[in-house]
């Protein structure tokens, strides 16, 4: 079966970029109709999307992260990746990849501190 | 944009008793299905329900989802020890994805 696993540092400098790549494995990042997904928890807090790109390439990004975000899609190594600049205190999360409603990757905690 | 709005935050019940736990959408089209995730502590979340009534592969039949309108449902018929978590619901199937904002079942 599909499943996801996230990868990336765990430990980010305040205004640097964070980047994490959800690894794809038991089937195609190419297959049409799903939404490759970046979700985050806060913590104590509740999911909150980042984006997603869909199967056709199309992305959306929450509203709230749109001018830091970035999501792409390399479908040679089928992995999604994202890119969140100029991070903060406030990134540190949960990160969460997901072939949404499912499979999602176990969770990559990310830290932002000097 | 839509937004979706569990009830109750929190709900506190004892094992064997029922659950029911709302989430209302603002607005959903023809394309929109909603889905029912269980998260524990230290874990991802967990689909329970898909396409607002479907049960999960391995999902046991006390957990059930419905839907009126707008308004969806998650039902656990009756509570074991391992359900008390907190249950997330989100939208998808049309742009954005969107999430509530939970509801904790807790032990009474």
């Amino acid at each position: 079966q599909v499943q996801l696993q996230e990868s990336g540092p765990g430990l980010v400098k305040p205004s640097q970029t964070l980047s994490l790549t959800c690894t794809v494995s038991g089937g195609s990042i190419s297959s049409g109709g799903y939404y490759w997904s970046w979700i985050r928890q806060h913590p104590g807090k509740g999911l909150e999307l980042i984006g997603y790109i869909y199967y056709s390439g199309n992305t959306y990004y929450n509203p709230s992260l749109k001018s830091r975000v970035t999501i792409s899609v390399d479908t040679s190594k089928n992995q999604f990746s994202l890119k969140l600049s100029s991070v903060t205190a406030a990134d540190t999360a949960v990160y969460y990849c997901a072939r949404v409603p499912e499979p999602w990757g176990q969770g990559t905690m990310v830290t932002v501190s000097s | 944009e839509v937004v979706l709005t569990q009830s109750p935050g929190t709900l506190s019940l004892s094992p064997g008793e029922r659950a029911t736990l709302s989430c209302r959408a603002s607005q959903i089209f023809s394309s929109s299905y909603l889905a029912w995730y269980q998260q524990k502590p230290g874990q991802a979340p967990r689909l329970l329900i898909y396409g607002a009534s479907i049960r999960a592969t391995g999902i046991p039949d006390r957990f059930s989802g419905s839907q009126s309108g707008t308004d969806f449902t998650l039902t656990i018929s009756r509570l074991e020890p391992d359900d008390f978590a907190v249950y997330y619901c989100q939208l998808y199937g049309s742009s954005p994805l969107t999430f509530g904002g939970g509801t904790k079942v807790e032990i009474k």
